[in-house]
């Protein structure tokens, strides 16, 4: 596609419910990353895949956090049994096969936990 | 892990005028961005500039590696450059640290 796609991009839900969401990289990144940015603050690295290699999830905060990548393709964040810290918005980015190459990032999913 | 600290936090500007945003590294980094995060969220890739010096239009950028800081230049600046410019290292294969932000407002 044209560019980084995540869904839904907006997301209320009670504490204690599970919550999916999507992110859609350019066609041909080898490379995917979640980042959580709470308000008002930088963004914080959470997980990052690359190829078929195990991913690095040494950002995931706890272990209500989860993410699957099936190949070059689609990539799922799951958080099991939201907490109310867990609002903030989710952004995914993409990138090709170097590692110095441009990130490019997604629109983001707003969560927000009741 | 690279630490990564951008001056100033805030910055109001008047339309028309001009600035310099500064990120400093702790350590070398082969992967630097900058990015400017617009009113709706939106993460926008300025430059990609671990080295040297480019220019886009009103913006232009200057990484000086050996003393781990970059410059982001905004020229005659207009209300739509308003948003959070962030900076962005990353050495080797790791993945991008990001700064805390400057947080830029022009009033017109």
């Amino acid at each position: 596609g044209a560019g980084v796609s995540q869904s839904p991009s907006n997301k209320v839900t009670e504490k204690g419910k599970d919550v999916e969401l999507r992110c859609d990289p350019i066609s041909g990144h080898t490379a995917l990353y979640w980042y959580r940015q709470r308000l008002g603050q930088g963004l914080e690295f959470l997980i990052y895949f690359q190829g078929n290699s195990a991913p690095d999830k040494s950002g995931l905060p706890s272990d209500r956090f989860s993410a699957e990548r099936t190949g070059e393709s689609v990539s799922t964040l799951t958080i099991q049994r939201t907490q109310q810290e867990d609002s903030a918005v989710y952004l995914c980015a993409s990138r090709g096969l170097v590692s110095t190459d441009t990130q490019y990032f997604g629109p983001g999913t707003r969560l927000t936990v009741l | 892990g690279i630490q990564v600290e951008q001056s100033p936090p805030d910055l109001i500007l008047q339309e028309g005028a001009n600035s310099t945003l500064r990120c400093n590294f702790s350590d070398s980094v082969n992967n630097l961005q900058w990015f400017h995060q617009n009113p709706w969220g939106q993460l926008i890739n300025l430059f990609y500039i671990p080295s040297g010096t480019k220019q886009n239009g009103r913006l232009s950028a200057t990484t000086v590696a050996t003393e781990r800081y970059s410059l982001l230049y905004i020229s005659s600046s207009q209300t739509t450059d308003s948003g959070v410019y962030f900076c962005a290292g990353a050495s080797g294969n790791t993945p991008l640290v990001f700064g805390k932000g400057t947080r830029l407002s022009v009033i017109a």
